[in-house]
């Protein structure tokens, strides 16, 4: 089945930094998201970016499919953005693989 | 974003008692679901999917007899704990897809925190 790998596993930023989270998948996958967890266990909904570049505010992601990876862009981090971040590749059976998460910490 | 509620948030149970655990799509429809679960600090893994009018499939090593799921109508699947031990104990987690044509966006539920004594 498919691998999905996350760099760093951990990360700390001081407040105001920018960050790049990546995001490397072994096979070729029908979409691809990423979340934020927030500490009480909800997965808060990034993106859903299967190919290309999107925008939320400070979050932005681009998917590079044919080269099977996705990056996570955090600009002028918040405290608020602490927490673990998953990407998630969904298989030809249409089954989400999670990566195992980069734990962001910013300090203020 | 879509929806998807869960209940209970969190229980605590005796060992060998059943927990059963509600999952709901609130804004939309959903013919498979799906039920994961989470260790402390540790990602998400998938235990079964949930499919509407059959029987869910498991992933491997996921016993079906100690998690049983039926996903009695379109927006509501349920997973019940059988005969719960403490090694049981976990956040157990469902998902849903929304479907439109080649989109395919899965949306969570908050999650249930489950400790077994």
């Amino acid at each position: 089945g498919i691998q999905v790998e996350q760099s760093p596993p951990d990360l700390i930023l001081q407040e105001g930094a920018n960050s790049t989270l990546r995001c490397n998948f072994s096979d070729s996958v029908n979409n691809l998201q990423w979340f934020h967890q927030n500490p009480w266990g909800q997965l808060i909904n990034l993106f859903y970016i299967p190919s290309g570049t999107k925008q939320n505010g400070r979050l932005s992601a681009t998917t590079v499919a044919t080269e099977r990876y996705s990056l996570l862009y955090i600009s002028s981090s918040q405290t608020t953005d602490s927490g673990v971040y998953f990407c998630a590749a969904m298989d030809s059976s249409y089954k989400l693989i999670f990566g195992s998460g980069t734990r962001l910490l910013v300090r203020p | 974003g879509a929806v998807v509620s869960q209940h209970p948030s969190w229980v605590i149970c005796k060992s060998g008692t059943s927990v059963k655990i509600e999952c709901r799509s609130l804004d939309f429809q959903a013919t498979t679901m799906f039920w994961y679960r989470q260790f402390p600090k540790q990602s998400l893994m998938l235990m079964a999917t949930s499919n509407e009018g059959s029987k869910a499939t498991y992933e491997q090593g996921v016993e079906k007899d100690k998690f049983l799921i039926n996903h009695a109508s379109l927006t509501l699947s349920t997973l019940t704990v059988t005969s719960a031990h403490p090694e049981d104990s976990s956040f157990y987690i469902c998902s849903a897809p929304r479907l439109a044509g080649a989109y395919n966006e899965q949306f969570f539920g908050p999650g249930t925190r489950l400790t077994v004594l």
